[in-house]
């Protein structure tokens, strides 16, 4: 069955450095998403992107964050300057049309120290 | 503003039990609700999808009901096995493409 990848599993950083979570969504999907889980909170969205460009965001995706595609397999969520409160599991998503087919990664965990 | 509680936030019973976990969401204009679980730091894995128009969706031993007009959805969950010990979260989409999850429900089966 296809499966979103997501790349690293795990990861360590510094407060303040940059980040790029990696996605590899299904082939032919069109669209894709990122949410968060900060430890023993809810899983809550960040931002939808569809035909290149962001289609819905959350108050939590602020200027810290951005997306792109930048070939034809890959999704990356970049953070400029992590802090602290970043620390959380990132799951990316994407779905063939609106909500069909939606398909979760099993996440990225991000640990900034 | 939709909001979306499970309850109970924990439960743990004997093997063999059937069990049935709730959620409830305040605004009754979804447009699907879904059931995920999810293992210890692991991802979401979905088990049931109910569109509206549904009123419930069944897989082996789970069965979703969803009543709109009360805000309520259950996942029954005939004869747990230890295997079933997981975090189970229910989701709901209301016209975009986003889900809003649940707290969930950490559900602990005794061999």
């Amino acid at each position: 069955e296809p499966e979103v990848t997501q790349t690293p599993s795990h990861q360590v950083t510094q407060m303040g450095q940059e980040v790029i979570l990696r996605c590899v969504p299904i082939s032919n999907h069109l669209y894709f998403y990122w949410y968060r889980q900060i430890l023993g909170q809810k899983v809550e969205f960040l931002v939808s992107f569809y035909n290149n460009e962001i289609s819905e965001k959350s108050e939590i995706f602020d200027d810290q964050f951005s997306v792109e595609r930048p070939d034809g397999s890959n999704f990356t969520l970049k953070i400029r300057s992590t802090k602290l409160e970043d620390s959380a599991m990132y799951f990316c998503a994407s779905s063939e049309l609106g909500l069909y087919g939606y398909t979760f990664g099993s996440g990225t965990r991000l640990t900034v120290v | 503003k939709q909001e979306v509680t499970q309850i109970p936030a924990a439960l743990s019973v004997p093997e063999g039990e059937n069990l049935v976990l709730n959620c409830s969401f305040t605004d009754s204009a979804i447009y699907n609700l879904q059931w995920f679980r999810q293992d210890p730091g692991k991802g979401l894995t979905s088990l049931l999808l109910i569109q509206s128009s549904q009123r419930e969706q069944t897989s082996g031993r789970l069965n979703a009901s969803l009543d709109k007009s009360s805000g309520r959805s259950t996942l029954y969950i005939a004869a747990s096995q230890p295997g079933d010990s997981a975090t189970y979260l229910c989701a709901i989409t209301s016209g975009t493409y986003k889900y809003i999850f649940g707290t969930g429900t950490r559900l602990k089966v005794l061999a």
